[in-house]
């Protein structure tokens, strides 16, 4: 069962450094979302690909946040200066837009839990 | 967030006894997921709604969307200590992603 896949599963990192996260979504699907989760809250958009093109980002996503998505396969998320607010749970999606009904339920990967010292 | 309001926040229930909670929204949906997550892992999709009046089931869970697509019910029926984690509602208002309630948090004791 090829899910949605993430990497690494946990960072811990100092503050000011950059991190990278990977997300590899299922196959077929277009679509790419990044959310990131705190403690004790729901997942918060964060952006989203349809194929290799960016369409939306939240303005959560500080300038210090790029997300990537080059070949319209797997995608990229990199946070430059962490800062100890970074600190959350990222979390992937993907779905499939234009397929019939139903099928554009986001599924999601286990999420790349991040702590910022 | 304000938009998707969910309840209650935490849930203690024996094992056997039936359960519900509650997802409203301050704006008509498009479509209503319901997702479960164990803690520190990713969101385990259960069922998705779009129809006003519409109702699914899986297994031992029934989820409801209201007439007029602004409330939904998540129903366990004879919980199991399989059913315990964090239960969240996510909301499509037509704009490309979700919004999420802050979750239910469900403890099944023996």
């Amino acid at each position: 069962d090829t899910g949605v896949s993430q990497d690494p599963r946990h960072k811990i990192t100092k503050r000011g450094q950059n991190v990278t996260f990977r997300c590899d979504p299922i196959s077929e699907h277009n679509r790419l979302y990044w959310y990131r989760q705190t403690l004790g809250q729901g997942p918060e958009f964060l952006t989203y690909f349809q194929n290799e093109a960016q369409l939306e980002k939240s303005r959560l996503l500080s300038d210090r946040f790029s997300a990537e998505r080059p070949k319209g396969s797997f995608s990229t998320l990199e946070i430059q200066r962490t800062e100890q607010g970074d600190s959350a749970m990222y979390l992937c999606a993907s779905s499939l837009e234009g397929g019939a009904t139903g099928q554009e339920t986001q599924y999601f990967g286990p999420g790349t839990r991040l702590l910022v010292l | 967030s304000q938009e998707l309001e969910q309840s209650p926040q935490s849930l203690i229930v024996q094992e056997g006894k039936n359960l519900t909670i509650n997802c409203t929204s301050s704006k008509t949906l498009y479509g209503l997921y319901w997702y479960k997550q164990k803690y520190g892992e990713g969101l385990i999709f259960l069922m998705m709604l779009q129809k006003g009046g519409e109702e699914k089931s899986h297994e031992k869970i029934t989820a409801k969307l209201d007439e007029k697509k602004q409330q939904s019910s998540l129903h366990i029926t004879a919980s199991q200590p399989s059913h315990a984690g964090i239960y969240l509602c996510g909301a499509d208002f037509g704009n490309e992603k979700l919004t999420f309630g802050t979750g239910t948090r469900l403890t099944i004791i023996p």
